[in-house]
């Protein structure tokens, strides 16, 4: 079973268009996290959850939208794409705090012609 | 919010020997240091952590040092081999659902 899925891996898009990157975990962890890599692999926090409360929003242009609709879901919606938004996206959920292992997805390739 | 800066960038190394990574961090409030291991196009995955609470840890080959003054904290991988080659991550965070981390370290081992 996996702990953390995130559909789709791959997604490749022309600038402009609205895309979204879904997440699930079944590991019972109450905080879930989306964090952007890019290609200098440096890995970005943007937002974090928490039950379902938005808790860290970090910086991130509002042309990305988090969605918690439980907290065992974490959607991720990108409207108006830049190429600048070419990266790879993790999702990945922790126990409540964040002081515990974060387990990630798969990751969410993301490119923008 | 918490800032983690991580050196070296990138470390080549000759198999079997030894290899050290280090990190640092602004927020003393920050109890919680995990280490990453990114393998080429995988996610990362948790290799090992401490707390604040403790000096040292060990598991194996590679052992953690946290120096809560200094704010500062190690990684350190003994007698390396090919597969300990990947992108090796810092991390800090507290009670507040919010994991920081450097910027990565580019391990390579040359058999």
């Amino acid at each position: 079973d996996t702990a953390v899925s995130q559909t789709p891996k791959y997604l490749v898009t022309q600038m402009g268009n609205d895309k979204s990157i879904k997440c699930e975990q079944n590991l019972g962890h109450d905080t879930m996290y989306w964090y952007k890599q890019d290609s200098k692999k440096f890995l970005k926090i943007m937002f974090s959850y928490n039950n379902k409360e938005l808790i860290i929003n970090e910086t991130v242009p509002n042309r990305f939208s988090p969605k918690s609709p439980d907290k065992a879901h974490l959607n991720l919606h990108i409207n108006s794409l830049e190429l600048g938004d070419s990266a790879v996206y993790f999702c990945a959920s922790s126990q409540a705090g964040g002081v515990g292992e974060l387990f990630f997805g798969e990751g969410s390739r993301l490119t923008v012609l | 919010g918490e800032n983690v800066e991580q050196h070296p960038s990138t470390l080549s190394v000759q198999e079997g020997d030894s290899a050290v990574i280090k990190c640092t961090y602004s927020d003393s409030a920050s109890n919680y240091f995990p280490w990453y291991k990114q393998e080429l196009g995988k996610r990362p995955q948790l290799i090992i952590d401490i707390r604040s609470n403790v000096g040292e840890k060990k598991d194996q080959r590679i052992a953690v040092t946290l120096n809560k003054t200094a704010k500062h904290f190690s990684l350190h991988i003994t007698e390396t081999q090919p597969e300990d080659s990947a992108v090796y991550f810092c991390a800090a965070s507290n009670n507040n659902n919010d994991m920081r981390f450097g910027a990565g370290t580019r391990l390579t081992v040359k058999p």
